[in-house]
């Protein structure tokens, strides 16, 4: 059964770093890019960016270019989602998604349950 | 900011038919398949239609997609209680290099 598993929720102040990760299973993970997605408080969904775990070539929304790192250890089927310095618009839901492709094109077939990051001073 | 355009809000009585339309443009919906994604409350999106007309396993057959040019329309025909949630269109686009929703609309069983 394909899986993925995110980390639990997080509490942090303003200025501080923060990774998520979302661990799959049940599938070869380096065969499918991961991707992470926003959902602020109330609102819809926001494409961050992804990564394809067997290389860890990566490419970003321009919205979150510079704000956030997609990062992964295909070795533990592990993906990353980090922040440096956080900002309390920061505060949302954030998914992890895997990638399928086939002749008739890309879609998310598989959704990690997500990580609720506030962040408050 | 989306760049696929969709109502903010449907309805419909148990077994009527409610159509939601997603607007979008030649470098999105224009050159690229369709998916819809179906999130009930409190739960993570779940892929509904892909391919712009392709149901996953176990997805009931009231659920269809269809595209035209730029734009697409999801019809759920039989309207059910559980079928009240938030729907999303999505698309890859060439421009932006990047996955792109839609504004999300919410389906209200009256």
């Amino acid at each position: 059964e394909v899986q993925l598993v995110q980390s639990g929720a997080e509490v942090k102040k303003p200025g501080e770093s923060l990774r998520i990760s979302c661990k799959g299973s049940g599938y070869s993970f380096t065969s499918y890019w991961i991707s992470w997605v926003r959902q602020m408080p109330g609102k819809g969904l926001e494409w961050m960016g992804r990564i394809d775990p067997s290389d860890s070539y990566t490419n970003y929304s321009p919205s979150f270019q510079g704000h956030v790192t997609i990062s992964a250890d295909k070795s533990i089927s592990t993906a990353y989602l980090q922040w440096s310095s956080l900002k309390a618009s920061d505060t949302a839901m954030y998914y992890c998604a895997r990638r399928s492709y086939d002749s008739v094109g890309y879609y998310y077939d598989y959704w990690g349950q997500g990580t609720l990051v506030t962040v408050s001073s | 900011q989306s760049v696929l355009t969709q109502p903010p809000s449907a309805s419909g009585t148990p077994g009527q038919r409610v159509t939601i339309s997603c607007s979008g443009s030649s470098s999105n919906i224009g050159s690229n398949t369709v998916n819809w994604y179906q999130q009930l409350p409190g739960t993570a999106p779940k892929l509904l239609i892909y391919g712009n007309n392709q149901r996953p396993s176990g997805v009931p057959d009231r659920f269809s997609g269809s595209k035209s040019g730029t734009s697409a329309s999801l019809a759920i025909s039989g309207l059910q209680s559980e079928d009240e949630a938030d729907y999303y269109c999505a698309a890859w686009d060439d421009t932006l290099s990047g996955y792109v929703f839609g504004t999300g609309t919410k389906v209200t069983v009256l």
